[in-house]
């Protein structure tokens, strides 16, 4: 079984400068996840689909961060104007089922760097 | 959202030693779960936990759920050099049902020393 594809693996920008990331869950998970996790900490939620609709974005930053499920399977998550800040793994992940919590499947992350 | 500690930051060992690490909380959880990642890979999920009092196994790893239900404790025995990397816990971010993301620790990191 093929497990959650990201893309890029490594992106290198000037701040004030756009980015986009795109993943393709395993196929059939419902549930699919964006995570940021900056260098020396755990992952952050920013974003949590079912199929196409947002269950929960309480944590993205909406003036620059956009994300969208358009047909419930692949996922891009756009940052516009990127800071310095935003130098991050960005993890997305996907889960079957809501009814077991904890079971996510993670990709390898797309790795930001903002200059 | 729901905060997790973990203790230690970090951990320097020999092969063939047996590990500890615990996480905290100052809130209930009624799941905790433990991921390990490795350079380069995102997480992958060793073992959840769903019930107080709980103590499961995945091989060398046993990881246990608190009386309290407000923290958890992971053990590997026999420490190899694969398992060196980051441990997470992590833990429902909402305990009202609805929204399931995950909250996670900082972070154990074990390093083994030749």
């Amino acid at each position: 079984e093929a497990g959650v594809a990201q893309s890029p693996r490594y992106k290198i920008i000037e701040k004030r400068q756009s980015v986009a990331f795109w993943c393709n869950p395993i196929s059939g998970h419902a549930t699919l996840y964006w995570y940021q996790q900056i260098l020396g900490q755990g992952p952050k939620l920013l974003i949590q689909f079912q199929n196409n609709g947002v269950v929960d974005d309480s944590q993205l930053p909406k003036d620059r961060f956009s994300a969208e499920r358009l047909k419930g399977v692949d996922s891009t998550l756009k940052i516009q104007p990127a800071k310095l800040e935003d130098s991050a793994v960005y993890l997305c992940a996907s889960s079957l089922t809501r009814n077991v919590p904890g079971e996510l499947f993670f990709g390898e992350g797309s790795r930001l760097t903002v200059l | 959202g729901q905060q997790l500690n973990q203790s230690p930051q970090s951990m320097f060992i020999q092969e063939g030693e047996d590990v500890s690490m615990n996480c905290t909380s100052s809130s209930i959880f009624n799941t905790w779960l433990w991921y390990k990642q490795d350079p380069g890979e995102g997480p992958v999920l060793l073992i959840a936990l769903y019930k107080a009092g709980e103590l499961t196994s995945n091989g060398r790893l046993t990881a246990q759920f608190g009386i309290t239900r407000k923290d958890s404790f992971l053990n590997i025995s026999a420490s190899i050099p694969s398992d060196v990397g980051i441990y997470f816990c992590a833990g429902p971010m909402y305990s009202g049902g609805g929204a399931d993301g995950l909250t996670f620790g900082k972070g154990t990191h074990l390093i083994i020393q030749p």
